[in-house]
């Protein structure tokens, strides 16, 4: 049972450094999605994709660069990571239709130093 | 703009004590209405989606309308069920959510 996973689980990085977020779905759902969760903030979606080559921006997409060349791929790339992006990814999919849910990796923590 | 509150960050009751997590939403449109919840340090999860109308894990959620709500309810909670619980409305038919802050419950002994 596959499912939606993610990886890293941990990353410390530097200031100024790249770092992509890997999330991969076994189940061909057509959505996908990335979240950062922070204290006082909740869950703020950062960028979705729709479908294969179809993304668009979220509510904090600054920052962050997403692609979607296969449906079961949506990596998040922090081009130059800040102290401001230390956070805890999630990365989630659904499928499309009334009644669907979106379902959660099991995060990324991620530590800019 | 699409909006979810949930007015108490935190929410303590004692064990057996009836629980109720208070959500409320705007959107103009047919709203689809869930309820997650995440243990510590595990990923979200679905607890209750409002057009199922179950009841999972002894907790309970209605949909109102006139008032905009979705309150999530439980007669008698249980240590266990202390967790970040997170309201979320689905809207415009495609799959854009918006979360609510969350409250986080706490069941004490």
């Amino acid at each position: 049972d596959a499912g939606i996973t993610q990886s890293p689980r941990y990353k410390i990085t530097e200031t100024g450094r790249q770092v992509t977020l890997m999330c991969h779905q076994t189940w061909s759902h057509s959505y996908m999605f990335w979240y950062r969760q922070d204290l006082g903030h909740g869950l703020r979606l950062i960028y979705y994709s729709a479908a294969a080559d179809i993304t668009d921006k979220g509510e904090v997409p600054d920052g962050y660069v997403v692609s979607r060349s296969k449906t079961e791929n949506f990596p998040l790339t922090l081009e130059s990571a800040t102290r401001s992006q230390t956070s805890v990814y999630f990365c989630a999919s659904s499928g499309s239709g009334r009644g669907e849910t979106q379902y959660f990796g099991p995060g990324t923590r991620l530590l800019v130093l | 703009a699409q909006r979810v509150t949930q007015p108490e960050k935190l929410l303590s009751v004692f064990k057996g004590a009836p629980v109720e997590l208070k959500c409320n939403y705007s959107y103009s449109g047919s709203p689809e209405l869930f309820w997650y919840v995440q243990y510590s340090r595990q990923r979200l999860q679905l607890l209750l989606r409002h057009i199922s109308r179950e009841s999972i894990k002894g907790f309970t959620a209605d949909l109102n309308k006139g008032e905009t709500s979705f309150h999530l309810k439980k007669p008698f909670a249980q240590e266990e069920d202390s967790a970040m619980y997170y309201c979320a409305l689905k809207y415009n038919y495609g799959q854009n959510f918006v979360f609510g802050p969350g409250t986080r419950l706490s069941v004490l002994p």
